[in-house]
């Protein structure tokens, strides 16, 4: 069973910052990993979904990475903005063969101007 | 095309009392799951429905409960309400919930507070 769990809990980084997100999961036989955005007490928005064939995807200022034979996952925020203010989460396939998920318990971003 | 829909969006009962939660999925997706969503246990998966069968179930007791209609519409059911049950409930859909490529859309959530 996929377990997830992302590093830090929380950051607070000035505007203009360049930021890293750490995601790792236990089953290397991982097929995919999306990154989730969540304002407080709203739903959640995909960000990026990643293959495991992929290494990367972009979006725009954000760039997520997989490293599967390592377990680990990074988002990178490019030029942070306070508008980046939310809590990211990220979260693999829960069973083989589905796009149910399980989640990490995210990290909190807050971008001070 | 209408995202994920959730109704009611806000929701405050008694312990003991029973609830009903719905979710209307974006138009031609099939797979509806369920998740709980607290301060302490983060984003937990409840159960997945596909063509009116529940597919995939979480780790969660009996009390809870779910159905899918023919138009893939979902509701969710929790019986005799615990405080712990206050939580954020989300919804998501796919097309078919099998295919590794699909994404899953998350509604705005259903606000339970158990008092």
């Amino acid at each position: 069973k996929q377990e997830v769990t992302q590093i830090p809990a929380a950051l607070s980084v000035p505007e203009g910052e360049n930021l890293v997100l750490n995601c790792s999961f236990t089953d290397s036989a991982i097929y995919n990993l999306q990154w989730f955005r969540q304002d407080p007490g709203k739903g959640l928005t995909s960000l990026l979904l990643i293959q495991s064939s992929q290494r990367e995807q972009t979006s725009g200022r954000l760039n997520a990475s997989l490293d599967k034979s390592s377990g680990r996952s990074t988002l990178y925020i490019a030029a942070s903005q306070p508008g980046d203010s939310a809590t990211y989460l990220c979260a693999a396939p829960l069973y083989s063969g589905y796009s149910t998920l399980t989640f990490g318990k995210g990290t909190m971003l807050l971008v001070s101007p | 095309k209408a995202g994920v829909t959730q109704t009611p969006r806000y929701l405050i009962k008694t312990r003991g009392q029973q609830v009903t939660l719905s979710c209307s999925p974006i138009s031609g997706h099939r797979s509806v799951s369920w998740y709980q969503q607290t301060p302490g246990q983060g984003l937990q998966f409840l159960f997945e429905y596909f063509s009116e069968t529940q597919r995939n179930k979480g780790n969660f007791p009996g009390r809870f409960s779910g159905r899918q209609f023919s138009n893939s519409r979902s509701e969710m059911n929790v019986s005799t309400l615990e405080l712990g049950d206050s939580a954020l409930y989300l919804c998501a859909s796919s097309l078919v919930g099998s295919d590794y490529q699909e994404t899953q859309y998350f509604g705005p959530g259903t606000r339970l507070l158990v008092l």
